[in-house]
């Protein structure tokens, strides 16, 4: 069964700077996606950036950027100038064909203004 | 376009009540899925549907029952509510994992067993 994982329980950064979520996953598989999502205290949960495992370059979304390394299976999210409106659950999740979406624990993001 | 909508958002039941979590999309997703959320925790997948009149347990169906008889509704039943159900629940739909993979989420439902 494929898992996700995610090493760091809770994170803080300062506003301003950047900061660097990891997640590693476990998988056969050679297709597949990623994705970080955010959920803020209002429980939605909101899609930050996908990443399709057939496409080497790293996906981008304005001040997020991911770490996807193929061979390590190792997929972090790096957000830069952090904001206030950052601080959140962040989830990292594994899709493969068919299969439903597996997520990781989450990282719990403070932001320290 | 609403997307996915949860009702109700707040629930409180008493042991061995039963209820059912209502979930419709309008997007045309084939694709629908049940996940709870214990405090804490990540999202843990109960049942999902790959289409109208297909549905298949997750990892953790225990004390719960779906239908889908239509591709807009998965509504989520829990039969004789216990503590251990208490947790926020998800519902999520997607196209087939052949586009883009992504789920859209509702906004939750919060349950409470007493």
């Amino acid at each position: 069964a494929q898992t996700v994982t995610q090493s760091q329980p809770e994170m803080s950064v300062q506003e301003a700077e950047t900061v660097t979520l990891s997640c590693t996953y476990d998988t056969s598989e050679s297709d597949y996606y990623l994705f970080w999502y955010k959920q803020p205290p209002s429980r939605q949960m909101i899609l930050v950036i996908r990443q399709e495992a057939y496409k080497q370059q790293n996906a981008t979304e304005n001040r997020f950027s991911v770490n996807f390394q193929k061979a390590a299976k190792s997929f972090s999210l790096k957000i830069s100038d952090s904001q206030l409106g950052d601080a959140a659950m962040y989830f990292c999740a594994y899709r493969a064909g068919n299969t439903p979406l597996v997520f990781g624990k989450g990282t719990r993001l403070s932001v320290i203004a | 376009n609403a997307g996915v909508t949860q009702t109700p958002k707040f629930r409180i039941l008493k042991i061995g009540q039963s209820m059912t979590l209502q979930c419709t999309q309008d997007m045309n997703h084939n694709y629908m899925y049940w996940y709870r959320q214990d405090p804490g925790m990540g999202l843990k997948l109960i049942y999902y549907s790959v289409g109208a009149g297909i549905t298949d347990k997750g990892e953790v169906p225990n004390g719960y029952n779906v239908s889908r008889s239509t591709t807009e509704d998965f509504p989520l039943r829990l039969e004789l509510a216990a503590p251990s159900q208490t947790s926020v629940y998800f519902c999520a739909s997607s196209y087939s994992p052949l586009k883009t993979g992504e789920l859209f989420f509702g906004e939750g439902s919060r349950l409470t067993v007493l």
